[in-house]
């Protein structure tokens, strides 16, 4: 399994709190995306990141914004949640040469907004 | 504009017969295209992956899944079923990017159900 870890695994808060999500790989790799899981819908692309400091939006990016500082951690805040980010949240990478194109998913953030 | 359509959202089948989950998707690149699987409260793993080599693409678990271009399909299969294939299944393509970043589109997923 590649070496990616989530935290929290769940949270509960109030709406109108802000939230941060974070994401942490050992593998180095330079692509790390964040994704939610709603019933119905598959999972979507909220953002993502090519580098150290550089990230793009995703398909679902309004609410959200994203910080990477270091190659092994991505975060994910919510500024001010509101009861419709209630979700699922996954990060993924992705690395080099061939297997750039493969993502390999960590456990999941379960994020209940009240 | 990349797609992906699951065929079926729950598929039934008793434990020892074949396997089939459909996938139709659409690509305005050469597609790579991936499925994974999902079991209860867990992450998503990496059953197979096509990247225009061999049509046929054989997975962990016993699982195969055939690109058939002129059919934009990408059916998953499994000779037998097993109890522990009980989960969720996403046919997935990328927007097709050889470099850089790639988005992924995920279909709505097909939750396997099988009958002991």
């Amino acid at each position: 399994d590649a070496g990616i870890t989530q935290s929290p695994r769940h949270k509960v808060t109030e709406t109108g709190t802000p939230v941060t999500l974070r994401c942490h790989q050992t593998e180095n790799h330079r692509y790390m995306y964040w994704y939610r899981q709603d019933p119905g819908h598959g999972l979507r692309l909220i953002h993502y990141s090519y580098g150290v400091k550089d990230t793009d939006k995703g398909e679902v990016s309004d609410g959200y914004s994203v910080s990477r500082s270091k190659t092994e951690d991505f975060l994910l805040t919510l500024e001010s949640a509101t009861s419709s980010q209630t979700s699922v949240y996954f990060c993924a990478i992705s690395g080099p040469g061939q297997r750039m194109e493969t993502q390999y998913f960590g456990p999941g953030t379960r994020l209940l907004v009240l | 504009a990349q797609s992906v359509t699951q065929l079926d959202s729950h598929v039934s089948v008793s434990e020892g017969t074949p396997v089939l989950l459909r996938c139709n998707y659409s690509s305005s690149y050469s597609p790579s295209l991936f499925w994974y699987v999902q079991h209860p409260n867990k992450g998503l793993q990496l059953l197979l992956k096509y990247t225009s080599a061999a049509t046929l693409v054989k997975g962990i678990n016993g699982f195969e899944a055939e690109f058939k271009k002129s059919e934009t399909s990408f059916h998953l299969t499994k000779p037998s079923a097993h109890m522990s294939d009980a989960a969720e299944y996403f046919c997935v393509v990328s927007d097709g990017r050889k470099t850089g970043a790639n988005n992924l589109f995920f279909g709505t997923g097909t939750r396997l159900t099988v009958i002991p």
